[in-house]
């Protein structure tokens, strides 16, 4: 299966940009870029997920890299609420196959 | 539409101990799994199951089994526990449809100390 590379931590302001960079150079061509984000104490929870084009939803945005090697999370205004850990998944086509998690990025909000 | 709920929360064992966790789901999705995470440390997956009557096992199976007779409810079996089973149990469902559109509903975790 197909690697995902995440820094260990990162830290933020409030109301500020975050962007959560993944590397995935071993990505094959059906494979999906899925995200998801785990808030203490609760499990992980879906966030975005693209194929080649940069994806918006409500939560977050998801730009991919041209060559699909490396992706990046962004969230456009920090909150307290967003401190948690952010795990970059991909997924292949089939869906087949349960999802991998690594050990994610944990994303600190100060005030 | 309670989502995917766990049984028990919290759970305190004694080496040797059996117990079952139970995973219940209201979303009708065909694929169920089981993951465990390990204080600091990302999921893994132990079992998981494409539909009733299925089970297959994913990257940490031994020491547990599992069952899906009834689509809603995904059961993890601990038959004789051990303290390297401490850990927070997760258990999530997907749609069976292609992986664009099929992203995982967790549960909120049971809590399984084993002393």
């Amino acid at each position: 299966d197909a690697k995902t590379t995440q820094p260990n931590s990162m830290e933020s302001n409030e109301e500020e940009p975050v962007h959560l960079p993944c590397n995935h150079s071993t990505i094959s061509g059906t494979d999906y870029i899925h995200w998801y984000r785990q808030l203490p104490s609760q499990g992980p929870e879906y966030v975005i997920h693209g194929l080649t084009s940069n994806v918006n939803n409500r939560m977050a945005s998801l730009a991919i890299a041209e060559d699909r090697k490396s992706s990046t999370l962004i969230l456009h205004r920090a909150t307290l609420r967003d401190a948690a850990v952010y795990y970059c998944i991909l997924r292949d086509g089939t869906g087949r196959r349960a999802l991998t998690f690594g050990s994610g990025t944990r994303l600190q909000v100060q005030p | 539409n309670a989502g995917v709920t766990q049984t028990p929360k919290f759970r305190v064992l004694k080496t040797g101990q059996s117990m079952t966790l139970l995973c219940a789901q209201d979303m009708n999705h065909e694929y169920m799994y089981w993951y465990r995470q390990d204080p600091g440390m990302g999921l893994r997956l132990i079992h998981y199951s494409v539909g009733e009557g299925t089970t297959a096992k994913g990257e940490v199976p031994d020491g547990y089994n599992v069952s899906r007779l009834k689509k809603q409810n995904f059961l993890l079996g601990l038959e004789s526990a051990a303290p390297s089973q401490t850990s927070v149990y997760f258990c999530a469902s997907s749609v069976l449809r292609t992986a664009d559109t099929s992203p995982l509903h967790f549960g909120n975790g049971t809590r399984l100390t084993v002393t």
